[in-house]
């Protein structure tokens, strides 16, 4: 089983639709969670940090789970921009972070 | 530069031959990581430096990989004896262990996509 796993996708959604993503940790060690967002062919970069009451920045939502060892990504009113990979990550104690696969995400008009 | 830089940016090699991959942090961050991915692949953590050092190198896939880091600042990665399943990209991330609210976002480098025939 892999420590961070994800539904790999994809989605396919309409604009202006509300799209939720999950992922799953084995370790229960971890300590720090986070959502990247990865666009074709480029480097991922930081969506998210994922804090434990829940937090939120404009349509999106990241909700943390320890109890069930998963985290959440809510994307509210997707637009056409939002179409990439999004990948959860989990951080255990010292540096060491374990991506999952990503789900890919197709918004279309 | 103000970010993560690696280079080259592509790297075609024969198996059996030697690369290096090299990747220049942002100034002033201690931390260092090196993640290969895969065609459509998430990103599998090799290894990661604070300062000089490698805590954790359990994720090198074998010992024809190793990694180095001096003057807490550039890192290389080698590959000795390259193996077709060894074609990905590789990324650098670098990050600062002192951000604010104490989560330490990773900036990542463009990569290096490598190909081995």
């Amino acid at each position: 089983r892999k420590e961070v796993e994800q539904d790999p996708g994809p989605f396919n959604v309409p604009e202006g639709a509300t799209v939720a993503f999950n992922c799953t940790y084995s370790n229960s060690a971890s300590q720090s969670f986070f959502w990247y967002r990865q666009d074709c062919r480029k480097e991922p970069k930081l969506l998210m940090s994922v804090y434990s009451s829940g937090n939120e920045d404009g349509r999106f939502t990241a909700q943390l789970n320890r109890a069930s060892q998963y985290i959440s990504l809510l994307i509210r009113d997707s637009k056409l921009s939002d179409s990439a990979t999004y990948l959860c990550a989990s951080r255990t104690g010292g540096f060491k972070t374990i991506f999952g696969a990503g789900t890919r995400l197709f918004v279309k008009a | 530069g103000a970010g993560v830089s690696q280079s080259p940016s592509n790297k075609v090699t024969e198996k059996g031959k030697d690369v290096e991959l090299r990747c220049d942090p942002i100034s002033g961050h201690t931390a260092l990581y090196w993640y290969r991915q895969s065609l459509g692949q998430g990103l599998e953590f090799l290894i990661y430096f604070q300062g000089n050092s490698a805590p954790d190198k359990s994720g090198l896939p074998s010992d024809r990989f190793s990694a180095e880091r001096t003057g807490g600042s550039v890192s290389t990665l080698t590959i000795q004896r390259t193996q077709q399943e060894d074609s990905a990209v590789y990324l650098c991330a670098s990050s600062h262990p002192l951000t604010s609210g104490g989560y330490n976002e990773q900036f990542f480098g463009p990569g290096t996509r490598l190909t081995v025939l």
